[in-house]
């Protein structure tokens, strides 16, 4: 069974930064490219960064574009999300989700999502 | 980037009606069309990938469809448990922009 399982979400200040992680099985984590996706309060969906299987591809939402970070550990089976400068606004739902690899780029499974919440 | 733009914003419709949800592409993306479904509380699930293949385990009162940029989910018959938000999402380009989502309320 696919799972991913996102963790290290929190409560903390505007200026701080936190490191998200998602941890996959039951799949062979290394031939899959991954993405985060975020939802604010209340909110739609926003993709926020994917990265290829080898890590030779990166993108980014220019709404996170020199503040959010993202990487893979092949041999741990985890992809992470770096956050810097955290606003309030990057208060959200983070998803990672796994990108399908029929040649569509649809992300065909999910984590339950981890809390960020950014306030003073 | 690419914007979707997605009607309406919310809808209610009774148990049996066909419901129509479109979303319009700003420029070509091809089929690189995907339709997801929320839940409340619940993270997203992918319904339909490349316009119109259904995945693994949705009902078959589920489709998709494209004319040009614009790209339609179709519920042929609306059941109490497809409450839910519905949004579209280009994979054509990064960024992988999602439309605004559909509120389906049942009445």
């Amino acid at each position: 069974e696919v799972q991913l399982v996102e963790s290290g979400g929190g409560f903390l200040q505007p200026g701080g930064s936190l490191r998200l992680s998602c941890t996959a099985s039951g799949f062979s984590f290394s031939s899959y490219s991954m993405n985060w996706v975020r939802q604010a309060p209340g909110k739609g969906l926003e993709w926020l960064s994917y990265i290829c299987s080898l890590s030779r591809t990166i993108y980014y939402a220019d709404s996170v574009k020199g503040r959010f970070t993202i990487s893979r550990d092949n041999a741990k089976n985890s992809v992470f999300l770096q956050m810097n400068s955290l606003r309030a606004e990057d208060t959200a739902m983070y998803y990672c989700a796994r990108e399908g690899i029929g040649g569509h780029r649809d992300f065909d499974y999910w984590g339950q999502g981890t809390l960020v919440t950014v306030s003073s | 980037d690419i914007q979707m733009t997605q009607s309406p914003s919310s809808l209610s419709a009774s148990v049996g009606d066909r419901v129509t949800i479109t979303c319009r592409a700003s420029q070509t993306i091809s089929s690189y069309l995907n339709w997801y479904q929320q839940k409340p509380g619940k993270a997203p699930n992918l319904l339909i990938s490349a316009v119109s293949t259904l995945q693994s385990g949705v009902p078959s009162r589920f489709s998709g469809s494209e004319s040009g940029t614009d790209f339609s989910l179709t519920i042929s018959s609306l059941q109490p448990e497809d409450s839910a938000t519905y949004y579209c999402q280009q994979s054509y380009d990064p960024p992988r922009t999602f439309g605004q989502g559909t509120k389906v309320e049942i009445k």
